[in-house]
């Protein structure tokens, strides 16, 4: 079956340390890799996005890591600040082109 | 260039009506998907048009069901509305499918009630 699974639901951080979220996925023809930030009553943002044939990509403070054998995918922020605080997805392509969801972050930065 | 559009924003609707919720593309993309968002289960998949064809489907019930018109323009109707149906209803469009990134409507809130 295809399954994106992400942890945590959860996170707080201080402003200014750096938070990972992670996401596994199940369907080995996976082959592209987006994270979308979701501020309180927006729609979902792109925000970086990753192709099976890259291991990493930066860009300024966030970072995504992709690890395609042990199927799971990362999201790095670093530096933290306040406007950071939002609810960030993974999500991963499946053999049908069909992009599916992990169920969510929620993203706390604390001052 | 315009965003995603959704139309209404905002909908309350009675248990065993049915309503259609309406998505207009950015201009040039192909690919309109629809998704369900409700607190807890994230982003569930309902389905995918690509030049008029649905290309994929999540697992939802027949109750829920879609189009795309030849200008891209896409509608999603849900009969037989129960209360489970209560979410943010969410468009996205892109240039193809499963290969490129989505850009996001605004959502229609649906309440039923």
């Amino acid at each position: 079956g295809e399954n994106v699974e992400q942890h945590p639901s959860t996170l707080s951080v201080q402003e200014g340390d750096s938070a990972v979220i992670k996401c596994t996925y199940s369907d080995s023809a996976s082959n592209y890799f987006p994270w979308y930030k979701q501020e309180l009553g927006k729609r979902p943002q792109l925000i970086i996005d990753i192709r099976s044939n890259v291991g990493e990509k930066k860009d300024q403070r966030i970072a995504v890591t992709l690890n395609k054998t042990a199927k799971h995918f990362s999201l790095h922020i670093t530096e933290t600040q306040p406007e950071d605080s939002a609810v960030y997805f993974c999500a991963a392509s499946n053999r049908d082109d069909k992009i599916i969801f992990g169920k969510g972050t929620r993203l706390h930065i604390l001052p | 260039k315009a965003g995603v559009t959704q139309t209404p924003r905002y909908l309350i609707k009675t248990r065993g009506q049915q309503v259609t919720l309406s998505c207009s593309p950015i201009s040039g993309h192909r690919s309109v998907s629809w998704y369900q968002q409700t607190p807890g289960q994230g982003l569930q998949f309902l389905f995918e048009y690509f030049s008029e064809t649905q290309r994929n489907k999540g697992n939802f019930p027949g109750r829920f069901s879609g189009r795309q018109f030849s200008n891209s323009r896409s509608e999603m109707n849900v009969s037989t509305l129960e209360l489970g149906d209560s979410a943010l209803y969410l468009c996205a469009s892109s240039l193809a499918l499963g290969t490129g990134s989505y850009t996001f409507g605004s959502g229609t809130r649906l309440t039923v009630v």
